[in-house]
Parts: C-alpha cells; sequence; structure tokens
C-alpha cells in the first residue's frame, strides 16, 4: 500500500514564524503535490514537483515555497506565517501518468495566530 | 474554462439507501479522466473511482459506480446500500490531458450524512 505521511497532524504557530510542513511517500513516486484545502473552496493547488529539485506554482504559491531534495520528501515552507495562512494542508503523491490517481496524506491542520 | 461543479452541499440519506451525489464538469480537453475522492472527518482524503472520458463502460468499484453521461458532462457517483461508515466529504475532480503538471480540478465537495 501506498503511504504519505505528513510531519504533524495540528500546528499552532504565531505571525511572522517561519513554518515547515514535511510530507514523505514510500512509493517511489515521481510527483508530489502540496494542496491547501479551505471549507467551500476544494482543494487548491499550492506547488508540485515531478522530479527531484525540480517544481512548478500552482494556482496559490504567494507565501509558500517548497524543496524536493530527495525524491520521497516534499516540504512546503511558510516564510513569514499570517493568519489567512490558516487551514488544512494536504500533501499527495502519484506515478506518472494521465491514469494515475493521487494518493494523499493525513493532512496538517495549521493554525496561525 | 475548467470547472467542476457539485451542486449538493450537503445530504442526508436514510442507512441502506442509495445514494447519488452529483457531479458536472466542463472542459474543452476532448482527453480526460474523472476521479472521486472520499474525506472522512480524519481528514485523509480517500481515492474511490477512476472514469477515463474514452473508456466504453461507466467505472464500477464493490459499492461505488459512476454514471457517466458524456454529452451532458456529467459524472455522478453512485453508493449502493449506504452505510454509516460512508458519512463523510466526497468530492468530485477532473484530470484534463493537456495539464501537463497533472494537476487535479476539485469540486467543492458534498457532505453526506448517512442516518441510523
Amino acid at each position: 500500500d501506498v503511504k504519505v505521511t505528513q510531519s504533524s497532524r495540528y500546528l499552532v504557530k504565531r505571525t511572522g514564524e517561519k513554518v515547515f510542513l514535511e510530507c514523505v511517500q514510500d512509493m517511489d513516486h515521481e510527483n508530489m503535490f502540496w494542496y491547501r484545502q479551505d471549507p467551500g473552496l476544494g482543494l487548491r493547488l499550492i506547488y508540485f514537483s515531478y522530479d527531484v529539485k525540480m517544481k512548478e506554482k500552482g494556482d496559490i504559491p504567494e507565501g509558500y515555497s517548497v524543496s524536493r531534495e530527495k525524491k520521497e520528501r516534499f516540504s512546503l515552507i511558510l516564510e513569514s506565517a499570517s493568519t489567512n495562512q490558516t487551514s488544512m494542508y494536504l500533501c499527495a503523491s502519484s506515478r506518472v501518468g494521465f491514469r494515475e490517481t493521487q494518493y494523499f496524506g493525513p493532512g496538517t491542520r495549521l493554525l496561525v495566530l | 474554462a475548467q470547472k467542476i461543479t457539485q451542486t449538493q452541499p450537503g445530504m442526508f440519506v436514510q442507512e441502506k439507501e442509495a445514494v447519488t451525489l452529483d457531479c458536472t464538469y466542463d472542459t474543452s480537453d476532448p482527453s480526460y479522466g474523472l476521479f472521486w475522492y472520499k474525506q472522512p472527518s480524519s481528514g485523509e482524503m480517500i481515492f474511490l473511482i477512476y472514469q477515463g472520458s474514452y473508456d466504453q463502460q461507466n467505472a464500477t468499484e464493490g459499492r461505488y459506480s459512476l454514471n457517466f453521461q458524456k454529452a451532458r458532462k456529467s459524472a455522478n457517483l453512485v453508493i449502493s446500500a449506504s452505510q454509516l461508515g460512508d458519512s463523510a466529504m466526497y468530492f468530485c475532480a477532473m484530470r484534463p490531458r493537456g495539464n501537463s503538471n497533472y494537476q487535479l480540478i476539485w469540486g467543492a465537495g458534498t457532505k453526506l450524512i448517512i442516518k441510523p
């Protein structure tokens, strides 16, 4: 079974702090994704990575950066957290291929005070 | 514009009844895939079923089936014999083949509550 893990289930941070969210997958997937989920808005893609050190911006990259130094690990960084970044963050991975599904981690609920 | 619409924000259904969750989509790409995911209150997104735009038959996976009507651009999820454990958020998503980054386009979701 595919396993995607995220470093924290719940996180509370203060405005202005630098926040790291880490995601690890164990199925050698090429693609990894970071989403943000807010009620009524569905999932919105923040960043996508298709290979080590490769990344593409999604729909809402402002205020975020990412790092992929190893194939299995994809980190989301909030350089200076703000209250409007309070949200649920979901990491996903998939194989390359049009029909391939994305496998998700359990999510991190981030509260920025 | 590429878009997924789920018109039912919430639904209450009696246990053991069948459920249909609506999903309509819009894309100009002739080749695309449609996905349904379930998200229980625990938060993890669980893949349920996939339908390709050129698949000859409607997809089925256990109690889940997809009522795919290409001309109407609809891909409704049908859950047969609902169970209490089916209570969750359900999301419809689409991937047009032309999306080079494998991005999924998501609907806003439907909250399904199964009543005992």
